[in-house]
């Protein structure tokens, strides 16, 4: 089946610098990509819906200049966490999606723990 | 995209079927209903799909009634491993773009 990475699967950063995780389709191209996050004991929340190509398209309420989407290929997405503080402290969860259609069709990655000291 | 309802918990055990049923009153006729099962510190992964009446697989069974206001996802004979928390998505399969998790149903499983 179609799998998708991530990497790392878990870092601590200090206050202030940034951290970037990557999100990889390893068996398919994956034409847009997603990506969540989610604090402890509550439902994930998506963040932006990444295009490759273009620019990610962010919901209501997430910086996008804090959360840096690069979709440079069909198998890579990465997600930048800019100037990063405690609250920035969550699990992001990264999918893939293949094709034009299908629910079915979307494959998420294992997760990055993310921990901002 | 259609709001989905589900209850907070379920407690189980071992041997006996579970039963997770999910509200989604405004689904769009073009909306199919699909679960997701996530453990702690993973992401998602697929259980089953469907758009009305029952569909089955290797590991579970999905009801939806006629007027597809509500689906039911069925796992036979639970065991310890199937404890996670079960999310019920709807969206329209065919011009599908994103969509949004709700609250999700954690199932507690004991022995």
């Amino acid at each position: 089946g179609a799998v998708v990475s991530q990497h790392p699967s878990w870092v601590i950063c200090k206050s202030g610098t940034s951290v970037k995780i990557e999100c990889r389709s390893l068996d398919f191209q994956a034409t847009t990509m997603f990506w969540y996050r989610q604090f402890p004991k509550q439902s994930l929340m998506l963040m932006a819906t990444s295009n490759e190509g273009s620019k990610a398209t962010y919901e209501q309420g997430v910086e996008k200049d804090k959360f840096l989407i690069n979709h440079a290929s069909l198998t890579l997405s990465t997600l930048t966490v800019t100037s990063a503080h405690p609250e920035d402290s969550s699990f992001y969860i990264c999918s893939a999606k293949t094709g034009t259609s299908g629910l079915r069709e979307q494959y998420f990655g294992p997760g990055t723990r993310l921990t901002v000291t | 995209l259609a709001k989905t309802t589900q209850p907070i918990s379920m407690d189980s055990y071992e041997g006996q079927e579970v039963n997770i049923t999910c509200s989604h009153n405004n689904i769009a006729t073009n909306d199919y209903i699909t679960w997701y099962q996530q453990f702690p510190s993973q992401g998602p992964r697929f259980i089953i799909q469907g758009y009305k009446t029952k569909v089955t697989n290797e590991v579970a069974s999905l009801f939806i009634p006629a007027d597809r206001k509500s689906s039911t996802l069925s796992l036979p004979r639970v065991s310890l491993s199937d404890t996670a928390v079960y999310y019920c998505l709807v969206g329209d399969r065919d011009n599908f773009n994103k969509f949004y998790f709700g609250s999700g149903t954690k199932l507690n499983v004991k022995p």
